[in-house]
């Protein structure tokens, strides 16, 4: 597709709910990256895969969190048993390592835990 | 470690007053890449610039322009003539390319153009 596509777009769990976070990257991407972005803070980075390997995990906060990218492409970030502390925007990137404008980002996930 | 710092906060300027965005980095690695990006109250976030660390030259775009300096690690970024669209988060990022391709980001300064 054109740019990098996140759904949903504004997810409302109740605490102790998995969600899951869908990414789709540009096509032909290798490499897709995960941030958290909390209110009126910068982007923290949660994981990165290049291909369908995951290559660094060391920003995902606890292991309730857990991604995937099974053939490639497609990414998704699941949360186990969300807390309040989880709320955030969660930010999907892509690259391929030759493109002159790095990383394209998604629209986001913004994730409420009531 | 690598690391990006944005010490302005928040910062409010009047319509067609010049403002500077500061950034300072640390890495331990002699190639890397700075980026800035804008995030307007919409949330996306922009490609402003990517500058590769051999690369020291100024530049220019239109009203925006970006100072790199190696020897003070600095990659500041200057609005002239700033306009009310101009509103938004400014983040600085880094990334270390000889170890992987993720970004790191600063905190953001909030630029606020009054009217």
């Amino acid at each position: 597709g054109a740019g990098v596509s996140q759904s949903p777009r504004y997810k409302v769990a109740k605490r102790g709910q998995d969600v899951a976070l869908r990414c789709d990257p540009i096509s032909g991407h290798v490499s897709l990256f995960w941030y958290q972005q909390a209110l009126g803070q910068g982007p923290e980075f949660l994981t990165y895969f290049q291909n369908e390997a995951q290559l660094d995990k060391s920003g995902l906060p606890s292991d309730r969190f857990f991604a995937e990218r099974p053939e490639g492409s497609v990414s998704t970030l699941k949360i186990q048993r969300t807390q309040q502390e989880d709320s955030a925007v969660y930010l999907c990137a892509s690259t391929d390592r030759s493109s002159f404008y790095g990383y394209t980002f998604g629209s986001g996930t913004r994730l409420t835990v009531v | 470690a690598q690391k990006v710092t944005q010490a302005q906060t928040e910062i409010s300027v009047v319509e067609k007053e010049d403002v500077t965005l500061d950034c300072v980095y640390e890495t331990r690695d002699t190639t890397y890449y700075l980026f800035w990006y804008k995030q307007p109250p919409s949330g996306e976030l922009v490609f402003l610039i990517r500058r590769n660390s051999f690369d020291e030259q100024n530049e220019i775009s239109g009203r925006y322009s970006w100072n790199f300096q190696k020897s003070t690690s600095s990659f500041n970024f200057t609005i002239t003539a700033s306009q009310v669209v101009d509103s938004a988060v400014y983040f600085c990022a880094l990334s270390e390319a000889e170890r992987d391709d993720k970004i790191i980001f600063g905190k953001g300064t909030r630029l606020h153009i009054l009217p």
